[in-house]
């Protein structure tokens, strides 16, 4: 049974470009949220998707956006980069279930550079 | 409004020493509280949970105790080992969040021989 996974492992990029991150979640599993978690700090929850849709938003500029797919996988998209978006970046996906016990299975994350 | 505080780190200790981490919360309603682990250059793993007050999440000899009266959830380990030096993060889920995670900045422990 796979867990969750996410592509690539790493990223380079330099201000202002444009990145998509990629998150496939545990077999059975509808809802993927992502987090970034900046060097030294706790993660910080970006958004969330389910049924195709954000369901819900942190505290993050429209620069960031993202899709879920009928498959259930997810893209983070994070425009006009910058310096302070370096950060390793987490998906994590869970099942659907009304109440608290959505239980968060996290990947490996990835780890973006910008210079 | 929510949040989590857990002591700073890092937290150094020898081997089968004693350890502690803690960590507070607040929150509306009655949220589930969590313990996860990032070892170095990895995701985070869930090391245990606790759903209602005076729960006991328990795992790899690690034990957490949900105390509404003082909402906390310390982290406790009666002989740790040097594979258990990582980066800990206590965090909290409200019922109203569906699934939405709230972390705490992580301390970092770090066990030598």
């Amino acid at each position: 049974d796979a867990g969750v996974t996410q592509s690539p492992t790493h990223l380079i990029k330099t201000r202002g470009q444009q990145v998509t991150l990629r998150c496939s979640p545990k077999s059975g599993h509808d809802t993927v949220s992502w987090y970034q978690q900046a060097l030294g700090q706790g993660p910080q929850f970006i958004f969330q998707y389910y049924e195709e849709e954000e369901r819900q938003r942190g505290n993050f500029p429209d620069r960031f956006s993202g899709h879920q797919f009928p498959n259930y996988s997810s893209e983070l998209n994070v425009n006009a980069l910058l310096l302070g978006d370096s950060a390793l970046y987490l998906c994590a996906s869970s099942l659907e279930k009304r109440g608290y016990k959505n239980e968060q299975f996290f990947g490996p994350g990835t780890r973006l550079t910008v210079l | 409004g929510d949040s989590v505080t857990q002591m700073e780190g890092p937290v150094t200790l020898s081997e089968e020493a004693f350890l502690t981490i803690n960590c507070t919360y607040t929150a509306t309603g009655y949220p589930s509280l969590f313990w996860y682990v990032q070892y170095p250059g990895e995701g985070l793993q869930l090391l245990l949970k606790a759903t209602k007050a005076d729960d006991k999440g328990s795992n790899k000899g690690f034990e957490a105790t949900y105390r509404k009266e003082t909402t906390s959830f310390h982290l406790e380990k009666g002989s740790v080992q040097v594979s258990d030096s990582a980066v800990y993060f206590c965090a909290h889920m409200t019922t109203d969040s569906w699934g939405k995670l709230q972390f705490g900045a992580g301390t970092q422990v770090v066990v030598t021989p």
